[in-house]
């Protein structure tokens, strides 16, 4: 059980274009999904939390007008980076939280490689 | 000072080697924490949960130590797959949930 999954895996856009990534959560409900980036050779970094019916919040730093965050229902939450940019290219992972045995465990997406030209 | 630290290593450990890591959490808010393990270019994946008692999963033994804020994660009989990067991962809920990762600890294991 705990599977999520990411869609697409991998895409390459061109510059000033718009990409949606989606995230499901397949065999569970998830009030709160993560979105992270994960630049090459460095730690996860946190972008924005994301819950459903409410606004996501996002860390400092992170452009709340450019990657645009929907949790639509309790097992799907989207980013879409808006006006993408070569710096925007970066490995995309969400996690949606799950409550087992009375703490919330993340379980990771595969991630999206995106690749802005 | 970060909310999770971790020594980023790398630790080259011979196989059937015994290797620890610490990861030291400055929130004593902190409800939940978790080690995770992420292979190169690869999401991280759910290793273990850590609990106040301590919880063994066969050569992976966690510990939680609330008084001193930290976790450990104790590697018995180090094989070649476990060659990864190990995160560790404090969950503060209550309301929202904040996850905070620390950096991840690189373990090699040499043959």
């Amino acid at each position: 059980g705990a599977v999520v999954s990411q869609h697409p895996s991998w895409v390459i856009c061109k510059s000033g274009t718009s990409v949606k990534i989606e995230c499901r959560s397949l065999d569970f409900q998830a009030t709160t999904m993560f979105w992270y980036r994960q630049f090459p050779k460095q730690s996860l970094m946190l972008m924005a939390t994301s819950n459903e019916g409410s606004k996501a919040t996002y860390e400092q730093g992170v452009e709340k007008d450019k990657f645009l965050i929907n949790h639509a229902s309790l097992t799907l939450s989207t980013l879409t980076v808006t006006s993408a940019h070569p710096e925007d290219s970066s490995f995309y992972i969400c996690s949606a939280s799950r409550l087992r045995q009375g703490s919330y465990e993340q379980y990771f997406g595969p991630g999206t490689r995106l690749t802005v030209t | 000072r970060k909310e999770v630290e971790q020594d980023p290593g790398p630790f080259n450990v011979p196989e059937g080697a015994t290797v620890a890591f610490n990861c030291t959490y400055s929130n004593s808010a902190s409800q939940s924490f978790f080690w995770y393990r992420q292979d190169c270019r690869k999401e991280p994946k759910l290793l273990m949960s850590v609990y106040s008692s301590g919880n063994e999963d066969g050569r992976f033994t966690a510990q939680l130590n609330r008084a001193s804020q930290y976790i450990s994660l104790l590697i018995r009989d180090s094989k070649l797959s476990d060659s990864a990067t190990y995160l560790c991962v404090v969950n503060r809920a209550g309301g929202y949930q904040k996850v905070t990762f620390g950096i991840g600890t690189k373990l090699q294991v040499i043959p």
